[in-house]
């Protein structure tokens, strides 16, 4: 059965790096077809797809964000970690993680985890 | 301004049913699979309809998915109060690289 979990912390304040990582099971990054992915949904907005990391160790980013991510994996811990640098209060978002299949062609994400709120303040 | 366009909000009655729709281009819903997500408030997207018009286990049957050139629609049949919640489409566009969300239709059920 296919799980993810998001950790991080909860409050980051403004120009800081916030570190995300996504803790899965049920499959594994090192398989052909497997991806993981990023979205975020700010307070009352809607869902943002930020960033993507398949098997191969493609990476792919939302245009308007690709300067401040990284994503990155670890198929040995199947850990899925993503950084934002130059955090600012607009950022303060619910974050989740999802897996997401590449059959020959990318597809949605078929199982998500249960979030992680994070507030930029000061 | 979100790339995949769907209504802000529906409203109907329960027992009624309701079409939500999905409007792309040729670079996302035209070539690519349409996903549904059913979001009930501080909780998690929960798949409803995945490759344009299958459903995952335990998702009824009187939900559907179709998909038609560049648009997507999600249709609800006997409506129920448990269906309010907000409905997001979803599809990879390979213009972009990226997968791209509608803006979310907000479903009551009066």
């Amino acid at each position: 059965q296919v799980t993810l979990r998001e950790s991080g912390p909860a409050l980051v304040r403004p120009t800081e790096t916030l570190t995300l990582t996504c803790t899965f099971s049920g499959f594994s990054l090192s398989t052909s077809a497997m991806c993981v992915s990023w979205i975020r949904q700010p307070p009352g907005k809607a869902l943002e797809w930020l960033a993507l990391i398949d098997w191969d160790d493609k990476k792919y980013y939302t245009t308007s964000l690709r300067t401040r991510l990284i994503i990155s994996k670890d198929t040995s811990t199947n850990q899925v970690v993503l950084t934002m640098t130059n955090m600012d209060p607009v950022d303060t978002a619910t974050y989740y993680c999802g897996r997401v299949l590449n059959r020959g062609t990318i597809e949605g994400v078929d199982y998500w985890g249960q979030g992680a709120r994070v507030t930029v303040s000061s | 301004q979100s790339v995949l366009t769907q209504p802000p909000s529906a409203s109907h009655t329960p027992g009624q049913r309701v079409t939500i729709s999905c409007s792309g281009s040729n670079s996302n819903i035209g070539r690519n699979y349409v996903f549904w997500y059913q979001q009930l408030p501080g909780t998690a997207p929960k798949v409803l309809i995945y490759k344009n018009n299958q459903r995952p286990p335990g998702v009824p049957d009187r939900l559907s998915g179709s998909k038609s050139g560049t648009s997507a629609s999600l249709a609800i049949s006997g409506l129920r109060s448990e269906d309010e919640g907000d409905y997001y489409c979803a599809a990879w566009d390979d213009s972009l690289s990226g997968l791209v969300f509608g803006g979310g239709t907000k479903l009551t059920v009066l």
